[in-house]
């Protein structure tokens, strides 16, 4: 099955640690993102990379880091920088070129909580 | 900077009716797309519709279809027969940059099926 996965489902985190979220796609898509949700509100874009060692700073980035070392994985570092990392985590990636091939499609989550 | 805005924080809707939610978007590009994704419980974000800025034909789905009024900067969702399975959050979606710079959400609807 084709498809993008997030690992773990939930994470807890003390203060001061940081923590690696994965995301690994299987699509041959070429660009992913990373998305943060919080209560009541929608998605906002953290980091996105739109080919293999190359990627850049979306709206809120502070705290976060990211790597491209592999076209299938985009895993997101969530840093004893970020003042407030409990959230839930959205990963997504789309083929890109035009067309249908730019709709993001999203994989189902990771929840971070800070103890 | 593109903003996207969902004046709708709740909507009910009888099972079997229509429901329109709303969803104004401000950009000053000419070429852009625009999404509606549907959140269930289960937190996972779900493709309804898409909209290219240049087609002037509003996309449909099934039960789903969009008024796209480009000048007004206006991108509103109808559901049709509403189901007890349409009860989610929905968030409209704004994509510039040949999709592929990341989107930016609204804040989300909350659609209620009254059975």
């Amino acid at each position: 099955d084709g498809g993008i996965t997030q690992s773990p489902k939930y994470l807890f985190r003390k203060e001061g640690q940081n923590v690696t979220l994965s995301c690994e796609q299987n699509l041959n898509h070429d660009a992913m993102y990373w998305y943060r949700q919080d209560p009541g509100q929608g998605l906002r874009l953290i980091y996105y990379s739109q080919i293999v060692n190359d990627f850049q700073k979306g709206d809120i980035a502070e705290g976060y880091s990211v790597s491209r070392e592999k076209k299938e994985s985009f895993p997101l570092t969530v840093t004893s920088a970020q003042k407030n990392p409990t959230a839930f985590y959205l990963c997504a990636s789309h083929l890109g070129g035009g067309g249908d091939a730019d709709t993001q499609y999203f994989g189902p989550g990771t929840r971070l909580t800070v103890l | 900077a593109q903003t996207v805005t969902q004046s709708q924080p709740e909507m009910s809707v009888q099972e079997a009716e229509t429901v329109t939610l709303s969803c104004t978007y401000d950009t000053s590009e000419s070429d852009y797309y625009l999404f509606w994704y549907k959140q269930p419980p289960s937190r996972q974000m779900i493709l309804v519709i898409r909209q290219e800025a240049y087609k002037q034909q509003n996309a449909t789905e099934n039960r789903f279809s969009v008024n796209f009024q480009k000048a007004a900067k206006s991108f509103s969702l109808k559901i049709s027969d509403s189901q007890l399975g349409d009860a989610a959050m929905y968030f409209c979606a704004y994509s510039g940059g040949g999709g592929a710079d990341g989107l930016t959400f609204g804040k989300g609807t909350h659609l209620i099926i009254q059975p």
